[in-house]
């Protein structure tokens, strides 16, 4: 099975700032990773599909980007509502395996 | 709008099984697949598996393999998730989520039911 592994595991950023989390693939996946977001004590949320497509309704800084076995998430200016744990997904055949997540804080 | 909408918190002695279920509307209920995930206490997302709810097929994580029946019910626009032999490792969350639709492009979980807490204890 392709294993998904994230980094970090964890950050700490200031507002404002831009924040990077990758997501690599132990084999190629072309575009079929997704980027979820969640909040502490809620359901997680759809943030990107196809490694850079924004999901309706969310901000426009965030963005995703990468191909094959290299993805990553950008957060352009950090927000306080940004603090979150962020998960990607490859969802080319099962197993549809997560990443261990990246809990994203505020400095 | 689309919703999932799961049954209520669970507890379950070890040894037991566990039947979870998952009710869609607004939207073709036959027309997407639905997906399960788990998330124990403190832990990551974990993908248990998925059932076509046209056809009833179904594919489990090797993980789950044996140990978990993955159902639907068409008539009432039900999925249902029965995990058996359970321990304290399967006290979790446990979501469904709908997937690609049946016959489409690949797509990831894009609505969630709000989780079923499953607590495994003696």
């Amino acid at each position: 099975d392709i294993q998904m592994t994230q980094s970090p595991s964890s950050l700490s950023a200031s507002v404002g700032d831009r924040v990077t989390v990758t997501c690599r693939a132990s084999q190629g996946i072309s575009t079929y990773l997704a980027w979820y977001q969640q909040k502490p004590g809620k359901v997680p949320k759809l943030l990107i599909s196809a490694a850079s497509s924004l999901q309706s309704g969310a901000p426009s800084r965030f963005s995703g980007s990468g191909s094959g076995t290299d993805f990553t998430l950008t957060i352009t200016s950090l927000q306080p509502e940004d603090v979150a744990t962020y998960y990607c997904q490859k969802y080319d055949s099962a197993p549809r395996t997560f990443g261990q997540g990246t809990k994203v804080e505020i400095k | 709008q689309v919703q999932l909408v799961q049954s209520g918190a669970e507890v379950k002695n070890p040894g037991a099984s566990v039947k979870v279920s998952c009710k869609a509307s607004g939207y073709t209920f036959t027309g997407y697949y639905i997906h399960w995930v788990r998330q124990a206490p403190g832990q990551g997302l974990e993908w248990m598996g998925w059932t076509n709810p046209k056809s009833g097929d179904t594919k489990y994580s090797e993980t789950f393999q044996g140990r978990v029946t993955m159902t639907r019910d068409t008539s009432i626009s039900t999925v249902y998730m029965e995990l058996n032999r359970l321990t304290s490792d399967d006290t979790a969350l446990y979501f469904c989520t709908r997937g690609s639709p049946v016959g489409g492009s690949r797509w990831p979980s894009d609505y969630w039911g709000q989780g079923t807490l499953v607590t495994v204890s003696s």
